[in-house]
């Protein structure tokens, strides 16, 4: 059974920077890729980006271009979540999530997220 | 504003049928499959239906999935009290490089 552990909470001042972490066990890590979900209090999901294992490359949402850096440790089976320039906005629960992705016939791209970490309170306030 | 655009609420009693509708557009969900999140608040989110209308395995054959056009929705029948959470749909977005949306979310309350 795939599990994915996240690191523990973290309160963070405006404008430094915080780094997650988001370690699988069971699967096969390296043949998928890890995405980054987050919550603010009372308010629906939204995705960061992505980290492809296979590629060993990461595609980022927009809004998070230049902020947020997705990487990952093969060799440890780790991923990881860097976001700076944290501002008060930013305060909200991290996921991270197994990605599944294929076409399918008809050419509909199926992307959906079968696991999840428990996610990660990252508090911004001075 | 969410891109996919759910209720924010629905209800029903015990051993009812409920549906969550899920509106999107033709960069998501009119050429991408939809996936439905489970979440119990202060837990993870938890993948109900994947690819418009397939069942993980664990979930209860309760739960389905359709979709139409730019247009999909969840339904849950024999509704239990357990199933009282939120429900997000989802998509790939083709818009911009490419990116994955969510709806806003339906509370859903077991009356």
């Amino acid at each position: 059974q795939v599990q994915l552990v996240q690191s523990g909470a973290e309160v963070k001042n405006p404008g430094s920077s915080v780094k997650v972490s988001c370690k699988a066990s069971g699967g096969t890590f390296n043949n998928y890729a890890i995405s980054w979900v987050r919550q603010a209090p009372g308010q629906g999901l939204e995705w960061m980006g992505v980290f492809i294992l296979t590629l060993a490359t990461a595609d980022y949402a927009q809004k998070f271009l230049g902020r947020v850096t997705i990487t990952a440790d093969k060799s440890t089976g780790t991923a990881y979540m860097d976001l700076t320039r944290l501002r008060s906005e930013d305060t909200a629960v991290y996921y991270c999530a197994r990605v599944r992705s294929y076409y399918e016939s008809g050419d509909d791209f199926s992307y959906y997220l079968d696991y999840w970490g428990q996610g990660t309170l990252v508090t911004v306030s001075s | 504003q969410s891109v996919l655009t759910q209720p924010p609420s629905a209800s029903g009693t015990p051993g009812q049928r409920v549906t969550i509708p899920c509106s999107g557009s033709t960069s998501n969900i009119g050429g991408n499959t939809v996936s439905w999140y489970q979440q119990v608040p202060g837990t993870a989110p938890k993948l109900v239906i994947y690819s418009n209308n397939q069942r993980p395995s664990g979930v209860p054959d309760r739960f389905s999935g359709s979709k139409s056009g730019t247009s999909a929705s969840l339904a849950i029948s024999g509704l239990q009290s357990e199933d009282e959470a939120d429900y997000y749909c989802a998509a790939w977005d083709d818009s911009l490089n490419g990116y994955v949306v969510f709806g806003g979310g339906t509370k859903l309350t077991v009356l």
